[in-house]
């Protein structure tokens, strides 16, 4: 009964560094999300996949990367880290894109020195 | 002008009271509405969500959406301290097929 299940649940990274988040869903959901999280800011989307194959844009996207490996996963990768990326980041995937409510894994907190 | 706005709060209410969560959103077209509450350290879980104008019930929940005003709520009844938490809305906004969240509002439910 796993859901979506993101790795790793904390990192610490020097400013510069590069990182993969992992995010794995096993609900067979077709779209999926990354969103970050910061005080003050609310849940903000990075990047989307509606569809296996398919990525787009959310509202914050500068200074990511993301790859729909397959149906079950979505990685978001940071090239070179930055303060400003320290943040709280959720995945998420939905049966599918628009209507459907999305399903939260538990989050990497990630700190940028 | 953000694209989903809430009240921050705090919002305090008795146990047994109704508490009535707020959000406003800015782009007409968006379709499809949500509320997610979120624990402290812990990730949104989906309450209910609402496509249509008027009230949706589901047990203690009820969501109300006025697509004319833009709005949708969130009411809470016999709160329990358990519903201590931040309540946060989403909406899919049409314009760019984005999902967008507000900063969530902190509801506390005193004994």
């Amino acid at each position: 009964n796993a859901g979506v299940t993101q790795t790793p649940k904390f990192q610490v990274l020097k400013t510069g560094q590069s990182m993969t988040l992992q995010c794995a869903q096993d609900m067979n959901h077709n779209s999926m999300y990354w969103y970050r999280q910061d005080p003050g800011m609310g849940l903000r989307l990075i990047y989307y996949s509606a569809s296996e194959g398919t990525t787009d844009k959310g509202e914050v996207p500068n200074g990511y990367n993301v790859s729909r490996l397959n149906k079950r996963e979505f990685s978001l990768r940071l090239e070179s880290a930055a303060p400003s990326q320290t943040s709280v980041y959720f995945c998420a995937s939905s049966a599918y894109f628009g209507d459907q409510p999305q399903h939260f894994g538990d989050g990497t907190r990630l700190s940028i020195l | 002008q953000k694209e989903v706005e809430q009240n921050s709060g705090p919002l305090s209410v008795p146990e047994g009271a109704i508490a009535s969560l707020n959000c406003t959103y800015s782009d007409r077209g968006s379709q499809s509405f949500f509320w997610y509450r979120q624990y402290s350290g812990k990730s949104p879980e989906l309450i209910m969500f609402i496509y249509s104008n008027g009230d949706k019930e589901d047990g203690r929940f009820t969501a109300q959406l006025n697509k004319a005003s833009q709005y949708v709520s969130l009411l809470i009844r016999d709160s329990q301290p358990s519903d201590s938490a931040t309540y946060l809305c989403a909406v899919h906004s049409n314009t760019g097929n984005q999902f967008y969240f507000g900063t969530g509002t902190s509801l506390t439910v005193i004994p």
